[in-house]
Parts: C-alpha cells; sequence; structure tokens
C-alpha cells in the first residue's frame, strides 16, 4: 500500500530533551515536506526537500532541523524542544512539489512540557 | 502576497442536504488548486485538484469543485451529504512566483453532519 508513515504518533517530552520524529514514504516521491498544524493557523510548512541532500527551509523553520539522506526517509529533528513545539505534526511527500497534490502521514502528536 | 481564505470555520448541514464550501485565494498567477480532507485523528486526503482546462472538476467520494476565475474561487460542493462526510476540509493554492513555488493552506472548515 502506497504510504507514509510516521513514528511515533504521540509523543510527550520535556523541554530541552532532543527527539526525532521519523518519516518514510514507499512511493518513490522526490519532494518531502513536514507541516505543523495548529488550531486556528491550518499548516504550516516548516521545512521541505526536493530530493536526497536538497532541503530547505519552509514559513516556521526555527528549532527544527531536517535531514534527506535517502530518498524514502525525511526525518524532523528538535534539537532542544520548547513548549512552543507543542503541535501536530504531518509530513508529507509527492512525486514533485507542484502538480500532484501530497500524500500526507497520519500525523504525530507532541507535547512538550 | 500569496494567500487563501476559507471564510467559514464551521459549517452544520443535515444528512442529505446539499453541501458547498467556500475558498477564496489570492495570486497573480495562475494557480494550482487544491482540496483536502481530514477525518478526526488522520492525516490530509486530497480530494481533488485543478491545474487547467475544465472549470468543473471531479474528485473522490461525490466531491466537486468549480474554479472561478473572475472570483478567484474554488469552492468545494457535493450534492448530498452523508455523515460519514463530518470533517476538516482544507483549499490549498500552489503557484510559482519570483523563481519559487509556494503552497499554502487555509485553515480549514469543519463540517459537522446532523442525522
Amino acid at each position: 500500500e502506497a504510504q507514509v508513515t510516521q513514528n511515533p504518533r504521540y509523543l510527550i517530552t520535556v523541554t530541552g530533551k532532543k527527539l526525532t520524529v521519523t518519516c518514510s514514504q514507499n512511493m518513490n516521491h522526490e519532494y518531502m515536506s513536514w507541516y505543523r498544524q495548529d488550531p486556528g493557523l491550518g499548516l504550516r510548512q516548516i521545512y521541505y526537500s526536493m530530493n536526497v541532500e536538497v532541503t530547505d527551509k519552509g514559513d516556521v523553520p526555527e528549532g527544527y532541523k531536517v535531514s534527506r539522506k535517502e530518498k524514502r526517509n525525511f526525518p524532523l529533528i528538535l534539537e532542544s524542544p520548547s513548549p512552543n513545539q507543542t503541535s501536530l505534526y504531518f509530513c508529507a511527500s509527492s512525486p514533485d512539489r507542484a502538480n500532484y497534490g501530497y500524500t500526507f502521514g497520519s500525523g504525530t502528536r507532541l507535547t512538550v512540557v | 502576497a500569496q494567500s487563501v481564505t476559507q471564510p467559514d470555520i464551521h459549517i452544520t448541514v443535515s444528512e442529505g442536504a446539499s453541501l458547498e464550501l467556500r475558498c477564496n485565494y489570492s495570486y497573480g498567477a495562475t494557480p494550482y488548486l487544491f482540496w483536502y480532507v481530514q477525518s478526526p485523528g488522520q492525516g490530509l486526503q486530497l480530494l481533488l485538484k485543478y491545474f487547467s482546462g475544465d472549470t468543473l472538476v471531479q474528485g473522490i467520494k461525490g466531491f466537486e469543485a468549480e474554479f472561478k476565475r473572475s472570483q478567484s474561487s474554488f469552492n468545494l460542493r457535493k450534492p448530498s451529504v452523508h455523515w460519514s462526510d463530518a470533517a476538516e476540509y482544507f483549499c490549498a493554492v500552489g503557484a510559482w512566483g519570483s523563481g519559487t513555488y509556494k503552497y499554502i493552506f487555509g485553515t480549514g472548515t469543519r463540517l459537522k453532519v446532523l442525522a
């Protein structure tokens, strides 16, 4: 089944403790992206990747890092999480960034206390 | 600046009634237009998309949307709503400008369906 898999689905952590949210897609998509979803703000893009080793900032990149060492994987790293990063995170992928629409993962609900 | 507006935060309809969700965009170039649905606890699922050609596009789950350039709108419609359509719906716009591609989501419309 074609899908984007995120792990974990739920995560509670403490301020400052590094964490990684994994994202993997099995569709050989070149484009991958991370979004955060907050009430009243919709989805905001954190980082995106056009292909392996090619990443760029989205609209809200502060406090986040990403890497794209393999085509299928695009982990989101929070080096020092803070409470304002409490949010619902989605990974998405697409054959390219414009023409196809995105396939989304099921989301990761992160709480930073 | 590029923007997407979904004027209705919440909409309630009765099962079997027709539905129209509004989406307005602001962008100078010809946009790519999308509608997504998010069921509770799930990620977003693509319902339909418009790039060019026929301005009325059909999607999955019985949804359709009409692109009206003169009104900068891309409203989502369904003739008869089912209880399972209760979800949050997001309009998205993508467009090239100044050598870069921007893809922006609206803030969503939450649909409630009354039995």
